[in-house]
């Protein structure tokens, strides 16, 4: 069975750090892009952040580029965002969904976390 | 990376069917065919119903179903059902300004 499980979201104040991380289990991982998507409470969703199953190209969206970068790690499975300087409206929950697509990244999402909340404020 | 443009809300009866559309440019829904569409329930992760503009992944019910005309895509579900009341959001590979994923502004559905 397929399971993204994320984790690291909390309360942090504006200008603050906060890596999350997302441990994956029952696929082969080291084939498999990995996005980070968020959603504002009450909000759509917006895609952050993926990458691709090699590690070895990594993209953001505009809001967030330069000020978070996501990470993978395939001998644990995991893919990590560091987010660095956060804002009030990076306040959200992050999910963490898998590519459907062997080594294809940004294609579509097949499978997705229950989500972490992160809120920013003071 | 601006987001697909997709209605507020749309609504039908059971039995009915219902098409949301979803419009960007053709540095995304008109340049490549990783068009996708999510359901999502309240308090719920969403759910992948389409992927590549018109395929649904196993288990989704063949009431679902997808296409794409220029710049325009749509969902439509026939034989709407209490079910299928939920938010549903396009999505698309692009590349106006830089690589990476755009959705819509999200659709709710209410089932009469």
């Amino acid at each position: 069975e397929v399971q993204l499980l994320e984790s690291g979201g909390h309360l942090v104040q504006p200008g603050g750090s906060l890596r999350l991380s997302c441990v994956t289990s029952g696929f082969t991982f080291s084939s498999y892009a990995i996005s980070w998507v968020r959603q504002a409470p009450g909000k759509g969703l917006e895609w952050v952040s993926g990458i691709s199953s090699s590690g070895g190209g990594t993209y953001y969206a505009d809001s967030v580029k330069g000020l978070f970068t996501i990470s993978r790690d395939n001998s644990k499975n995991t893919v990590y965002l560091q987010m660095n300087t956060l804002r009030a409206d990076d306040t959200a929950v992050y999910y963490c969904a898998k590519d459907n697509l062997w080594f294809r990244e940004l294609s579509a999402f097949d499978y997705w976390g229950q989500g972490t909340l992160v809120t920013v404020s003071s | 990376q601006s987001a697909l443009t997709q209605p507020a809300s749309v609504s039908g009866s059971p039995g009915q069917s219902i098409t949301i559309s979803c419009t960007g440019t053709s540095s995304d829904v008109g340049g490549y065919n990783y068009v996708s569409w999510y359901q999502q329930h309240p308090g719920k992760a969403p759910k992948l119903m389409i992927y590549e503009v018109s395929n649904r992944p196993s288990g989704v019910s063949n009431r679902f179903s997808g296409s794409k005309s220029g710049n325009t895509a749509s969902l439509t579900i026939s034989g709407l059902q209490a079910e299928d009341e939920a938010d549903y959001y396009c999505s698309s590979y692009t590349t106006s300004r830089t690589l990476g994923v755009v959705f819509g502004g999200g659709t709710k559905l209410t089932v009469l």
